[in-house]
């Protein structure tokens, strides 16, 4: 069955320094990847989504995320972190079968220090 | 271009007592999905609508918990016999097709504590 793992709860990091959360997924074929960040009280909002081709996609507000299948990973990386994006960030697989449905990780809380 | 809506954004209920959750998608959005978020936990995946047909209901509780999408109006979200731990953010999120490749694009999430 597809899963997806994030293996860090909680990560601090200060403003202004890089920053990588990690995700790791289980999937049989070529998986879809997403990452998803959730502001407190909010939805939830698409960063970037990878399917195929350029293993290092872009995203919004910076964002960016690298496929490995070798290590069936997809990472998510800033290089510089600002305050507004301490938030919960939500790594996700389609499932298969075209169930439209999605697996989440059980997310990641970033903190950033002044 | 208005997002995808739900209301109510908080509801309170006491045990035993029903639920009901709605959901408009986004303009031109035929799928709709609904998650549940525990505290402290991800989002979990309860069921896929399309208007007027349920696609997939693998991960909605087997009682209390029913969906719908009718040909006119917002999908419901229905839980009878509330108990304590459905208590929960729900978010409903929304595609043009049901595709692999669409964006799902979420709402604000109803947020349901039951006394």
């Amino acid at each position: 069955a597809q899963s997806v793992t994030q293996p860090d709860i909680h990560i601090t990091v200060s403003e202004g320094a890089s920053l990588e959360l990690r995700c790791n997924y289980s999937y049989g074929a070529t998986p879809y990847l997403f990452w998803y960040v959730q502001s407190p009280g909010q939805g939830l909002q698409l960063l970037l989504k990878y399917f195929s081709g350029d293993t290092l996609v872009q995203g919004i507000k910076g964002f960016e995320a690298e496929f490995k299948r070798s290590q069936s990973s997809f990472n998510l990386r800033k290089p510089s972190v600002h305050w507004s994006d301490a938030a919960e960030y939500f790594c996700a697989v389609y499932g298969s079968g075209n169930t439209g449905k999605l697996i989440f990780g059980q997310g990641t809380t970033l903190q950033v220090k002044p | 271009n208005a997002g995808v809506m739900q209301n109510p954004r908080h509801l309170v209920r006491r045990r035993g007592q029903e639920a009901r959750l709605r959901c408009s998608p986004m303009k031109g959005h035929s799928h709709v999905y609904w998650y549940r978020q525990l505290p402290e936990e991800g989002l979990k995946f309860m069921v896929y609508l399309q208007k007027e047909n349920i696609i997939d209901e693998s991960g909605m509780p087997k009682e209390r918990f029913s969906a719908e999408f009718p040909k006119e109006g917002p999908s419901i979200l229905r839980i009878q016999q509330v108990v304590r731990g459905d208590s929960a953010a729900y978010f409903c999120a929304s595609s043009p097709t049901g595709s692999g490749t669409d964006t799902q694009y979420f709402g604000p999430g109803t947020r349901l504590t039951v006394l």
